[in-house]
């Protein structure tokens, strides 16, 4: 069994500004840990995952996430938030296994003001 | 990287018809796709697993005669929704895992799905 819990449904940062998304999961057995992107009306894009290589994980645009399995976490952070991060963000955990599928937590919209 | 097509992008449709969603793994071979459905601000909900060749898992809760799911190939998946009401307009995803990718998912942009 696995799921996924996301912390806030709404976070609002300033451009520039620390992003901080978090993350939280549960699974009985070693998992695959991703963080997604949605913009509206579109489907989801990958921004990293983990696999059980490096606990620090870079992803695209500027985006990196810390696999802590004492703290079942996976937080999201990017330094400095541009405007163009405004969007809906999804962690996802799956086992281990060939083709596992994946629970997606329930999403945080992300808000970057000028 | 790996991409995902859906077509049609949005469809409109009168109550009573069904409509079918395509979606293809452009240059790779999926051999397992799953299709979800997304209510507004809400998470993705797993309708169904398909797997190439067999017939697709469906989550509890989904009728599996009104949501048709075929994998014809490693390339193709489709969705009909059968006898459509309001109550099926939704946002329709579909994703597709290429083996060994760590069950990392790519997902095809979605179908607008508006019942009339």
């Amino acid at each position: 069994a696995q799921s996924v819990t996301q912390l806030g449904s709404h976070v609002s940062v300033s451009e520039g500004a620390l992003v901080l998304l978090r993350c939280n999961y549960s699974s009985s057995v070693p998992p695959y840990l991703f963080w997604y992107v949605q913009y509206p009306n579109q489907g989801l894009q990958l921004l990293l995952k983990y696999t059980s290589a490096a606990t620090l994980v870079k992803g695209i645009n500027g985006f990196e996430a810390e696999f802590k399995k004492s703290e079942t976490s996976f937080h999201l952070t990017k330094p400095s938030a541009h405007m163009s991060d405004a969007a809906e963000y999804f962690c996802a955990v799956s086992p281990n296994t060939n083709a596992g599928k994946s629970t997606f937590g329930d999403g945080t919209t992300l808000t970057v003001k000028p | 990287g790996a991409v995902v097509s859906q077509h049609p992008s949005r469809v409109i449709c009168k109550s009573g018809t069904s409509v079918k969603i395509e979606c293809r793994s452009l240059d790779f071979q999926a051999t397992t796709m799953f299709w979800y459905r997304q209510f507004p601000k809400q998470s993705l909900m797993l309708m169904a697993t398909s797997n190439e060749g067999s017939k697709a898992t469906y989550e509890q809760g989904v009728e599996k005669d009104k949501f048709l799911i075929n994998h014809a190939s490693l390339t193709l998946s489709t969705l009909t929704v059968t006898s459509a009401h309001p109550e099926d307009s939704s946002f329709y995803i579909c994703s597709a895992i290429n083996r060994g990718t760590y069950n990392e998912q790519f997902f095809g942009p979605g179908t607008r799905l508006t019942v009339l």
